[in-house]
């Protein structure tokens, strides 16, 4: 079974900390995706990557940056965090296309709460 | 650019019941369309991924179709039950690697 942990499910940071949220995957997988979710605007894509050391910028990349040092983990980094942060944060993982584009099913990791005060 | 929607945002049936999910999407070339279930406070599980050259998808009493020149999926769950009630979120793959656009979901409470 694809395993994606993450490394906290809550997480509590004050206004202008910098804070990392780490998540690892164990599948080999080349992609790796961090979303925010919140109530009513449903998933948003942040930022993803699709190989170590690169990373494409998603819908909402304002305010954050990420790490992709090795190909099981994919960092997340909020560089002064703010209260507009405050969220719930998935990583997710899939492995590299097949033919015509499929099947690749992206697998999640169990969420970070983050709440920024 | 993509847009996924999902209708209704909530759905309240008693057990036994079947449940129609509906999804839409704006733009016809997807790669896929993946089906999702998410329990309160935890992440994101796959249930059925239906590719873009199939009609459709089943897994148990689970079912998904899919239309894609009118932009319409469909999940079926057959005579549902107290344990089915979650968020079911379906997305769809916008590019050949793995970029997914995700509707806000429809939230299930299946009654006893």
């Amino acid at each position: 079974d694809v395993k994606v942990t993450q490394s906290s499910r809550y997480l509590v940071k004050r206004t202008g900390e910098k804070v990392f949220l780490e998540c690892v995957q164990d599948m080999d997988h080349e992609n790796m995706f961090w979303y925010r979710q919140d109530p009513g605007l449903g998933l948003r894509l942040i930022y993803f990557s699709y190989d170590v050391k690169m990373k494409e910028k998603g819908d909402i990349p304002e305010g954050y940056s990420v790490s992709r040092e090795k190909k099981e983990r994919f960092s997340l980094i909020l560089e002064s965090a703010s209260t507009n942060q405050t969220s719930m944060y998935l990583c997710a993982s899939s492995g590299p296309p097949g033919l015509a584009g499929g099947p690749r099913e992206q697998y999640f990791g169990p969420g970070t709460r983050l709440t920024v005060t | 650019k993509q847009e996924v929607t999902q209708i209704p945002a909530a759905l309240s049936v008693p057990e036994g019941e079947n449940l129609v999910l509906n999804c839409s999407f704006t733009d016809s070339a997807i790669y896929n369309l993946q089906w999702f279930r998410q329990d309160p406070g935890k992440g994101l599980t796959s249930l059925l991924l239906i590719q873009s050259s199939q009609r459709e998808q089943t897994s148990g009493r689970l079912n998904a179709s899919l239309d894609k020149s009118s932009g319409r999926s469909t999940l079926y769950i057959a005579a549902s039950q107290p344990g089915d009630s979650a968020t079911y979120l379906c997305a769809v793959k916008t590019d050949s690697w793995g970029k997914f656009q995700f509707g806000a979901g429809t939230q299930v409470v299946v009654t006893p």
